[in-house]
C-alpha cells in the first residue's frame, strides 16, 4: 500500500519568493494535515483539511496557506519567504479524527 | 506553553533490555495519544496509540501505558533491538474538540547498544 507522498523532497529558495509544496495522501484517506519541523520549535501544526475544507489552522501567519482537491491531494503555499521559514514541512493523512496520522518523508525547504 | 513534554532528551539501553520512554501532558482535554519514531531524513513513523478510555495498549514489543490522573504516558519496548535506535515523539490530540491537531513533544533520542 503506497504511503504519503510529498514532492519535492528538497527545495532552495531566496527571501521574498513563494513556494508550493505538494502532498498525496494514502488512498482512501480524506484528512490531510501539515506540520512544520524546526530544531528550535519541534513539530508544529499548520493546518488540517478534510473534504476540501480547512477544519483547523495553527498559529502561523497568513503567508502560510493551503488547499485540498477533490481527490484529497493537498498543497501548501508560503508567500514572501523569510529566512525563518527554513524547515522540514511534513504532511500527514488519516482516515478520520481519532485514527493515526501517517506521515510522508517531508519537503526540506531552505531559504537563502 | 508546552502542552506535551518529554523531559529526557536521550536514553541509552542495552540490546535485549527494556526501554521506557516517558511523556507528560498538561491539557486535560487531550483524549487520544500516539507514539512515533523518526529516523533522520524520514518522516515520523506511527508506532502505537491509545485512547483515554484505556490505560494500556499493546502491539508486539511495544506497550503504551496511560495514567490520566497523573497526565502521564509511557512507551515500553521489550526487548529492545539496535534497529529501535531513533528519535521517539509523543503526540496528543483532542478528538472531540474543534481544535483537532497533533501536539508533539520535543522527542527522546533512544540508542540501543549491541
Amino acid at each position: 500500500k503506497a504511503g504519503v507522498t510529498q514532492t519535492p523532497r528538497y527545495l532552495i529558495k531566496t527571501r521574498g519568493q513563494q513556494v508550493t509544496l505538494s502532498c498525496s495522501p494514502i488512498s482512501g484517506h480524506r484528512s490531510v494535515s501539515w506540520y512544520q519541523q524546526t530544531p528550535g520549535q519541534g513539530l508544529q501544526f499548520l493546518f488540517e483539511y478534510f473534504s476540501e475544507t480547512q477544519r483547523n489552522k495553527g498559529n502561523f501567519p497568513g503567508r502560510f496557506s493551503g488547499r485540498q482537491f477533490s481527490n484529497s491531494r493537498s498543497e501548501m503555499n508560503v508567500s514572501t519567504l523569510e529566512l525563518g521559514d527554513s524547515a522540514l514541512y511534513l504532511c500527514a493523512s488519516s482516515l478520520a479524527r481519532g485514527q493515526p496520522q501517517h506521515f510522508g518523508d517531508g519537503t526540506r525547504l531552505s531559504i537563502l | 506553553d508546552q502542552q506535551v513534554k518529554q523531559n529526557s532528551p536521550s536514553l541509552s539501553v542495552q540490546e535485549g533490555r527494556i526501554s521506557i520512554l516517558n511523556c507528560d501532558y498538561t491539557n486535560s482535554m487531550f483524549d487520544y495519544f500516539l507514539w512515533y519514531k523518526k529516523y533522520p531524513a524520514e518522516g515520523p513513523t506511527f508506532l502505537i496509540s491509545i485512547s483515554s478510555i484505556k490505560d494500556k495498549n499493546e502491539d508486539g514489543r511495544f506497550t503504551v501505558f496511560l495514567n490520566k490522573s497523573a497526565k502521564h504516558l509511557s512507551l515500553h519496548i521489550v526487548p529492545s533491538q539496535p534497529g529501535d535506535s531513533a528519535v521517539y515523539f509523543c503526540a496528543a490530540s483532542e478528538v472531540g474538540g474543534s481544535n483537532y491537531k497533533l501536539t508533539f513533544g520535543k522527542g527522546t533520542l533512544l540508542t540501543v547498544n549491541p
